[in-house]
């Protein structure tokens, strides 16, 4: 079965510092991944999604990258943190053999980001 | 673009009782509508899906309908039960081109209280 990985669970880290948030997902192969924010513990923004290595989209411009180096990794990134990028990060995957995309995303449990 | 739109935001039912939550969308070649479970401190679970070929799918106490003539589905929720606490969301995804990502709702809080 397939399983995916998020760490850290929690962080907190000072303005103007570095951010590396690391996925990796199991059991699957080539799959669509996605990077979501929850900010104030409800709405879902999309970040940033990939169908494959070094193929990365960006939905909203703003201090953050994406990176895919590995078929199954996905990993955001920050070179300045802001007080604004606080939240709850999400790592999601999707069937890369749904071409209708009629099939659901498949959620981590989360990084709590703290800027302090 | 697609716009998903969920009602209501808070949702408190008294255990045993039904609860239903509501949403709509703009893009009517959206044809995937899943509803997803958010416990506190967790990423969000698949409860259940529907695609638009289907009005209507059930799920032991779960069931989803949709409306594709008036863009809408929603979730019915039965014999509540204090586990079923927690935020849901509903989404929509947009069919063809490049899209490949599901639009979201702004969630709702359910409260089942013993």
């Amino acid at each position: 079965s397939q399983t995916i990985h998020q760490w850290p669970a929690t962080l907190v880290q000072p303005v103007g510092s570095p951010l590396s948030l690391e996925c990796t997902v199991e059991g699957t192969s080539n799959p669509n991944l996605y990077w979501y924010r929850q900010a104030a513990g409800r709405g879902l923004q999309l970040l940033f999604y990939s169908v494959g290595i070094g193929q990365i989209s960006s939905e909203v411009p703003q201090n953050l990258s994406a990176s895919r180096p590995q078929d199954r990794q996905f990993i955001l990134s920050s070179k300045k943190l802001l007080l604004s990028d606080s939240g709850f990060y999400l790592c999601a995957w999707r069937d890369y053999r749904d071409r209708s995309y009629n099939s659901p995303l498949h959620f981590g449990n989360g990084t709590r980001l703290t800027v302090t | 673009g697609e716009n998903v739109e969920q009602h209501p935001s808070t949702l408190s039912v008294q255990e045993g009782d039904s609860a239903v939550i509501k949403c709509t969308y703009s893009d009517s070649a959206s044809n995937y509508f899943p509803w997803y479970k958010q416990e506190l401190g967790k990423g969000p679970q698949l409860i259940i899906d529907i695609r638009s070929n289907v009005g209507e799918k059930k799920d032991q106490r779960i069931a989803v309908t949709l409306n594709k003539t008036a863009k809408h589905f929603s979730l019915h929720i039965t014999e509540t039960q204090p586990e079923d606490s927690a935020v849901y969301f509903c989404a929509a995804s947009p069919r063809g081109g490049a899209t490949n990502k599901l639009i979201f709702g702004t969630g709702t809080l359910l409260a089942v209280q013993p």
